[in-house]
């Protein structure tokens, strides 16, 4: 069975500071894809990024970025400089492959709650 | 993304009433995935369909509830006989072929329902 921990449930930061999300998984498959989704108080859902299990690389967006650690099964998402209007419920969550193909049933982390004060 | 359009955005029923919660795809995208989001709780996977057929229900509440996704038109979300342990939001997602690399699932904005 799948599963996605995101141990931190809500976290509050001062503008400008740096600040790490952590997503630990479990799966039986080689073959996954992992997710970061952006909640805003608004509620729709911000896709932000997919990876694949075979691509280890981190990558960089703009303020954002994401360690992806197969070793510690964990996919981490880091927020630099911080603003206020980063704030919003951010979700992890993990798409297996089975056969090979995957069909987009996602399974979700709990949720982390970012506040951004000014 | 603005292109999964979902309806009504909110819903109030009162207990014992039908609610239908409607998903227009993307465009061009023929797979179908319903979410549920309880209050304070990540989304949890409920069915997932494709153009007339259910491919996959194991999140589905065995009893009341009921999907369809059918050749024109809207997928629909049904929940008979709403209790107020229904009250959520519910999540549409679309995909233009399975899922996986190069391709994700685009999130419509959410029907949130609320029974009274």
């Amino acid at each position: 069975a799948q599963k996605v921990t995101q141990a931190q449930t809500e976290i509050s930061v001062v503008e400008k500071e740096d600040v790490t999300l952590d997503c630990v998984y479990e799966t039986r498959d080689t073959t996954y894809y992992l997710f970061w989704y952006k909640q805003p108080p608004s509620g729709e859902l911000v896709f932000l990024i997919r990876r694949n299990s075979f691509d280890e690389q981190n990558e960089i967006s703009g303020r954002y970025s994401w360690n992806f650690q197969k070793s510690t099964s964990s996919f981490n998402f880091t927020i630099t400089a911080s603003q206020v209007v980063d704030s919003a419920v951010y979700f992890c969550a993990l798409s297996e492959a089975s056969g090979g193909t995957s069909y987009g049933k996602l399974t979700f982390g709990q949720g982390t709650i970012l506040t951004v004060h000014p | 993304n603005a292109g999964v359009m979902q309806n009504p955005r909110h819903l109030v029923r009162r207990r014992g009433q039908e609610a239908r919660l409607r998903c227009s795809p993307m465009k061009g995208h023929s797979h179908v995935y319903w979410y549920r989001q309880l209050p304070e709780e990540g989304l949890k996977f409920m069915v997932y369909l494709q153009k007339e057929n259910i491919i996959d229900e194991s999140g589905m509440p065995k009893e009341r509830f009921s999907a369809e996704f059918p050749k024109e038109g809207p997928s629909i979300l049904r929940i008979q006989q709403v209790v107020r342990g229904d009250s959520a939001a519910y999540f549409c997602a679309s995909s233009p072929r399975l899922t996986g690399a190069n391709t994700e699932a685009f999130f419509g904005q959410g029907t949130r329902l609320t029974v009274v």
